[in-house]
Formats: structure tokens, sequence, C-alpha cells
């Protein structure tokens, strides 16, 4: 199994741009997740799905969409980057309907500018 | 919501000493989780404790839920410990993981 993959691993985009970070599992997961990481902050949930066609907001949603149309594919779409989007993305999944025993993909370090 | 607080937030090892780090949350738990974020930024599951005693070689963890804590032991340090340590609570009839700051470990050979 790969796990968790996520692309690309570094972006950097100008203010305004748009673009989709990819996430997929492999391991049937239900629960896919995805968390900004900022210094000094710990992670903080961005959006999460509980399964194919369902998704719900975290703490942090505003400036970012998510859709799941299948089990393995979680997208992260940021429609007009701002700066304060700059941070690295970690997406994550659970075997569960809810996030026991998360594992997690290696980042997208993403800067705008 | 709920909060999740680290202590300490920096701590500094001798290759082969032992440390505890602790994990306070403010409201009752379902799910509690430890983490390593290693210094390349890769994130490792270490323990899924919402309550009781886990052990895994030189790691282990406690949760008391009715105190609100939890806590990571680590035994004979080794410098691949090094890395930020972060614990996770998901609140009782919730479904989303609220992280905590971290602790920053250094462990000097």
């Amino acid at each position: 199994n790969a796990g968790v993959t996520q692309t690309p691993k570094f972006q950097v985009l100008k203010t305004g741009q748009s673009m989709t970070l990819q996430c997929a599992q492999d391991m049937n997961h239900e629960y896919m997740s995805w968390y900004r990481q900022d210094p000094g902050m710990g992670l903080r949930l961005i959006h999460y799905s509980v399964g194919a066609g369902i998704t719900d907001q975290g703490e942090v949603p505003n400036g970012y969409n998510v859709s799941r149309s299948t089990t393995e594919d979680f997208p992260l779409r940021l429609l007009s980057a701002a700066p304060s989007q700059t941070s690295v993305y970690f997406c994550a999944s659970s075997r569960d309907l809810a996030p026991n025993e998360q594992f997690f993909g290696p980042g997208t370090r993403l800067t705008v500018l | 919501g709920i909060q999740v607080e680290q202590s300490p937030p920096d701590l500094i090892l001798q290759e082969g000493a032992n440390s505890t780090l602790r994990c306070n949350f403010s409201d009752s738990v379902n799910n509690l989780q430890w983490f390593h974020q290693n210094p390349w930024g890769q994130l490792i599951n270490l323990f899924y404790i919402p309550s009781g005693t886990k052990q895994n070689g030189r790691l282990s963890a406690t949760t008391v839920a009715t105190e609100r804590y939890s806590l990571l032991y680590i035994s004979s340090s080794q410098t691949t410990d090094s890395g930020v340590y972060f614990c996770a609570a998901v609140v009782a009839q919730g479904n989303k993981l609220v992280f905590g700051a971290g602790t920053i470990l250094r462990v000097k050979s």
C-alpha cells in the first residue's frame, strides 16, 4: 500500500490564483481530512469527510472547498489564494467514520506571494 | 470548542534520559491521540489512547479521562526521538480532531 499520498510537495502561487491540492489513499478508509500547520500553532482542521459524497467544515474552512466523489480521493481547492493561506497542508485518513488512528500524508508546502 | 494544552513547550534532553510530556484537555473526550512529527515533517501516529495505558517499546502513554489529561513517557531517549510531539483530542459526540500546539523535543548525543 502507498498509504496517503499528496501532490504537489511544493507550490508557489500568486495572490488570486487558484489551485487544487490532491490527496489519495489506498487503504479504503472512510474518514479523510485536511489540516493546515502554521508555526507554533499545531494543526488546524480545514474540512473533513466521512465517506463519498459527505463533507463538513472544520475549524478554519474559509477560502477552501472540498469534494469527495470517490472513497480514495479528497482534493482541496483554493479558489483565490491569499498570503494568509501560506502554510503546510496535510491530508489524513482513518479507517472508521471518525478520526481514530489517523494516517498522514507527507504534506504540501504552499507559498502565496 | 475543546482546548488542548501541552507542556512543556520545549524540552532538551541528553541521550539516555527519560521524559514525560503532558496534555490537558478542557472537555470530555472519546478520542485522544499522540503524534510525532520528525525533523523532515512527517507525522506518525504513536498512540490512540482515549483512556488507560499503552506501551510501544520505549514509549508509553496514559490517559486519565476523568481528570482530563494524558501523559507520554519516553524512556532512554535517543537522538531519533527529536522532533515535535502533538496530542490531539475529539470531544465526546464530536467528529473533529483538535491539536495542541506541541512539545519540541531535542535529544543531544
